[in-house]
């Protein structure tokens, strides 16, 4: 049973340029979170997408958006990128009712 | 707001326990999570309390008291395997979306 998911492992843009991470939930889950983690900081809540919608949103500006689909498989998208968005991006997916999430690989992207 | 606090290195032995302390304000409150993160890898689930007091799991128990916004994880028996970071995160919504803290970086030394 894989865990799980995300593509691409790394990731380089430039300032101003689109980026499209990809997330692939664990077997059996439902929810996909999607997380920014700064470098020597603690990871902070993007957005949380349930049966395709956008269920729940943190502090993050309309730049970050967000798509669930049928298959639970997630995207985020990050339009105009700034040198600030540089991080590690982590997708956590869990079944809807249930606390434990688990936490893919990340995406580490950095921003020139 | 949200305020999470706790302490940002702490040393041990290989073999002794440490206590790693988290102190939160925060509006609204449902529970509180531990995760653990080794360096370059994603955080991996250890507990999440909801009522007050001490619950264990293996070499690892978390402690929590509502009243006083206070938790904390304890490991015993530490192996050098445990040298991670330790995030402590709160659940205020209720949805078990957790407002993680800056965690705290443990080192085991021999």
């Amino acid at each position: 049973d894989a865990g799980v998911t995300q593509s691409p492992t790394h990731l380089i843009k430039t300032r101003g340029q689109q980026v499209t991470l990809r997330c692939s939930p664990k077997s059996g889950h439902d929810t996909v979170s999607w997380y920014q983690q700064a470098l020597g900081q603690g990871p902070q809540f993007i957005f949380q997408y349930y049966e395709e919608e956008e269920r729940q949103r943190g502090n993050f500006p309309d730049r970050f958006s967000g798509h669930q689909f049928p298959n639970y498989s997630s995207e985020l998208n990050v339009n105009a990128l700034l040198l600030g968005d540089s991080a590690l991006y982590l997708c956590a997916s869990s079944r809807a009712t249930r606390n434990e999430q688990f936490f893919g690989p990340g995406t580490r992207l950095t921003v020139l | 707001g949200q305020n999470i606090d706790q302490p940002t290195e702490m040393t041990a032995t290989e073999g002794a326990i440490v206590q790693i302390n988290c102190t939160y304000q925060t509006s609204g409150f449902n529970g509180l999570f531990w995760y653990q993160q080794h360096a370059g890898e994603a955080p991996t689930f250890l507990s999440y309390n909801v009522l007050d007091g001490l619950e264990e799991k293996g070499r690892f128990s978390s402690f929590l008291s509502r009243s006083k916004g206070y938790s904390y994880l304890l490991l015993k028996e530490l192996q050098m395997k445990d040298s991670a970071s330790y995030l402590c995160a709160v659940d205020s919504g209720g949805s078990y979306i957790p407002t993680f803290g800056r965690g705290t970086s443990l080192i085991v030394h021999p």
